[in-house]
């Protein structure tokens, strides 16, 4: 009955690899976000989507490619990882785009590493 | 740019004890600020949502408070437990039509039996 899930949990990789991390929520919201947590623990928003249309897009680098085939999953591809990708990935999602009201619910996290 | 940050960043404390966690945030204009909890290896887990238009929300133990024009909110946690110990977190929403979080630094809060 896990709400929003994320595979994998752990990504060990070669720098310059392509790789992917997936979402999911069965919450039926229909907003959902990434996050990026860095070594500091500082938590960034990447980007957010709203009924598979994107919302949100904070400068990520275009090596990185969010994708939502519909609005329980969105999956973000990283294409030529570096070592400062390294860091801790959340998805979330919130019942609306906008609510005053509405919370965001966390994944677990992936863990990516490069090397 | 909105810039939040939270202190102390690390706390540690006796159990039974009651708690203050501070956070400022620079602009003003939010939608609304909320309090997470995040536990090692694990997610984010929402404990509070104060609406820009109100002063406080209490859940159980926890109280947290608003005040815009200062630019602060306090997270007060009462009687702790040591399953309290977690890194909180606070989050100004600045999105206007849409949810746009902006994290604290966090604090580390450890209590000890």
């Amino acid at each position: 009955d896990t709400a929003v899930s994320q595979t994998p949990k752990y990504l060990v990789t070669q720098m310059g690899n392509d790789k992917s991390i997936k979402c999911e929520q069965n919450l039926g919201h229909d907003t959902m976000y990434w996050y990026k947590q860095d070594s500091k623990k500082f938590l960034k928003i990447m980007f957010s989507y709203n009924n598979k249309e994107l919302i949100i897009n904070e400068t990520v680098p275009n090596r990185f490619s969010p994708k939502s085939p519909d609005k329980a999953h969105l999956n973000l591809h990283i294409n030529s990882l570096e070592l400062g990708d390294s860091a801790v990935y959340f998805c979330a999602s919130s019942p609306r785009l906008a609510g005053g009201i509405d919370t965001q619910y966390f994944g677990p996290g992936t863990r990516l590493t490069v090397l | 740019k909105q810039e939040v940050t939270q202190i102390p960043a690390a706390l540690s404390v006796p159990e039974g004890e009651n708690l203050v966690l501070n956070c400022s945030f620079t602009d003003s204009a939010i939608y609304n600020l909320q309090w997470f909890r995040q536990d090692p290896g694990k997610g984010l887990t929402s404990l509070l949502l104060i609406q820009s238009s109100q002063r406080e929300q209490t859940s159980g133990r926890l109280n947290a408070s608003l005040d815009k024009s200062s630019g602060r909110s306090t997270l007060y946690i009462a009687a702790s437990q040591p399953g309290d110990s977690a890194t909180y977190l606070c989050a100004c929403n600045e999105g206007t039509g849409f949810q746009k979080l902006v994290f604290g630094t966090g604090t580390r809060l450890l209590v000890s039996p």
